[in-house]
């Protein structure tokens, strides 16, 4: 079955104790992102990969960091988060070609006290 | 970069009726618009998409239509049901970008009354 996973799906933290989101997927997919959902805002993407070592700052890479070591996995690192990034992240993939079909992670609920 | 603008934020019709959502894009050279649904607590999904060589789209009670040279897109959904109430996300994919990211319009929240 294709999946998206993240883990966690829910975590609540303090400001400034480092966290990494994990998300990974099975479809063998190049292409893997991370957005971040809040009210009124819509989905905003913080980073992107097109492949194994190639990583682009979407439109709010400020305060997050991303790897992308093997195809399947690409984590979202808070090395110091603050409060406002508080917000629901959804990792996303698809296939190389920009018009094909984006699939959405989940979701993680960050909560950052 | 691309921009998406999406209106409009709330939209409440009775069951049955007809609904639209529209969007305007600033990239004259995006090719892909696609609509996703978010229904409360989960993921967005894709519902229907357009590509910029397409003028009308169609899949069951849902549409798109694109006009390339006003720059906007819209989705219709006819014969409302009460399942259809979510929030609607309308996203372009530019050429800024070399298509490699969508840029998403800030959402349609969707309310269906039986």
């Amino acid at each position: 079955e294709a999946q998206v996973t993240q883990n966690p799906r829910y975590l609540i933290t303090v400001t400034g104790k480092k966290l990494t989101v994990t998300c990974s997927q099975n479809m063998n997919h190049e292409y893997m992102s991370w957005y971040r959902q809040d009210p009124g805002l819509g989905l905003r993407q913080i980073y992107y990969s097109m492949n194994v070592e190639v990583t682009d700052k979407g439109d709010v890479p400020e305060g997050y960091k991303v790897s992308r070591k093997e195809k399947r996995n690409f984590p979202l690192i808070l090395e110091s988060p603050s409060p406002n990034q508080t917000s629901l992240y959804f990792c996303a993939t698809r296939s190389g070609r920009s018009t094909d079909t984006q699939y959405f992670g989940p979701g993680t609920r960050l909560t950052v006290l | 970069g691309e921009n998406v603008e999406q209106h409009p934020s709330t939209l409440s019709v009775q069951e049955g009726d007809s609904a639209v959502i529209k969007c305007t894009y600033s990239d004259s050279a995006s090719n892909y618009f696609p609509w996703y649904k978010q229904e409360l607590g989960k993921r967005p999904q894709l519902i229907i998409d357009i590509r910029s060589n397409v003028g009308e789209k169609k899949d069951q009670r849902i549409a798109v239509t694109l006009n390339k040279t006003a720059k906007h897109f819209s989705l219709h959904i006819t014969e409302t049901q009460p399942e259809d109430s979510a929030v609607y996300f309308c996203a372009a994919s530019g050429m800024n970008t070399g298509f490699q990211k969508l840029v998403f319009g800030t959402g349609t929240r969707l309310l269906v009354s039986p």
